[in-house]
């Protein structure tokens, strides 16, 4: 199956700082890429859909100027968790989403990848 | 009304037995279904994709039943290695084909 890769995949950071995450698909051009968190115990939150060239698209409650997302090439998304505070202390998770179209009898194949998360913490 | 539900557990079963869970979903245009599995501190994997007819892929066996909203995943002859937590998925229609992720079900098999 396709790789995604993300870095780091720990992070230890002191509240006020800023944390940038990779993520990138090794193997596919991905025009669009997930963002996810998940506190312990809890499921996987959706934070914001990552598309190639444009904006990203932010799920209800997660603050933009605080989570920026940049998408610049078909391999790579970021993250970068700004002023970061105890409370962002996380699993982050991305995922890529690898969409074919084949040849002439129009099947589709449409698969998202994960990543193997980047923990955060926030002294 | 959550978006996908499931039953949190945890199920503690001994090894070899038949466990079975169960998930339900509220977006009757829902349009793809999956099972994935995710061990303690990692990212989640993908375990199967759920199809109308029913699938089955070795000891786990998927079934969907559209009209109730509802998905089951069938363990058979469970392992020590099956011990995680499963999460059912749904992924709705749309541009983007976002995956809206139920709480997940935890599963520990002991020996």
């Amino acid at each position: 199956g396709a790789v995604v890769s993300q870095h780091p995949s720990r992070v230890i950071c002191k509240s006020g700082t800023s944390v940038k995450i990779e993520c990138r698909s090794l193997d596919f051009q991905a025009t669009t890429m997930f963002w996810y968190r998940q506190f312990p115990k809890k499921s996987l939150m959706l934070m914001a859909t990552s598309n190639e060239g444009s904006k990203a698209t932010y799920e209800q409650g997660v603050e933009k100027d605080k989570f920026l997302i940049n998408h610049a090439s078909l391999t790579l998304s970021t993250l970068t968790v700004t002023s970061a505070h105890p409370e962002d202390s996380s699993f982050y998770i991305c995922s890529a989403r690898d969409f074919r179209v084949g040849g002439t009898s129009g099947r589709f194949a449409d698969t998202q990848y994960f990543g193997p998360g980047t923990r955060l913490t926030v002294l | 009304r959550k978006e996908v539900e499931q039953d949190p557990g945890p199920f503690n079963v001994p090894e070899g037995a038949t466990v079975a869970f169960n998930c339900t979903y509220s977006n009757s245009a829902s349009q793809s279904f999956f099972w994935y599995r995710q061990d303690c501190r990692k990212e989640p994997k993908l375990l199967m994709s759920v199809y109308s007819s029913g699938n089955e892929d070795g000891r786990f066996t998927a079934q969907l039943n559209r009209a109730s909203q509802y998905i089951s995943l069938l363990i058979r002859d469970s392992k020590l290695s099956d011990s995680a937590t499963y999460l059912c998925v749904v992924q709705n229609a749309g541009n983007n084909r976002k995956l809206i992720w139920g709480l997940g079900t935890s599963l520990a098999v002991n020996p």
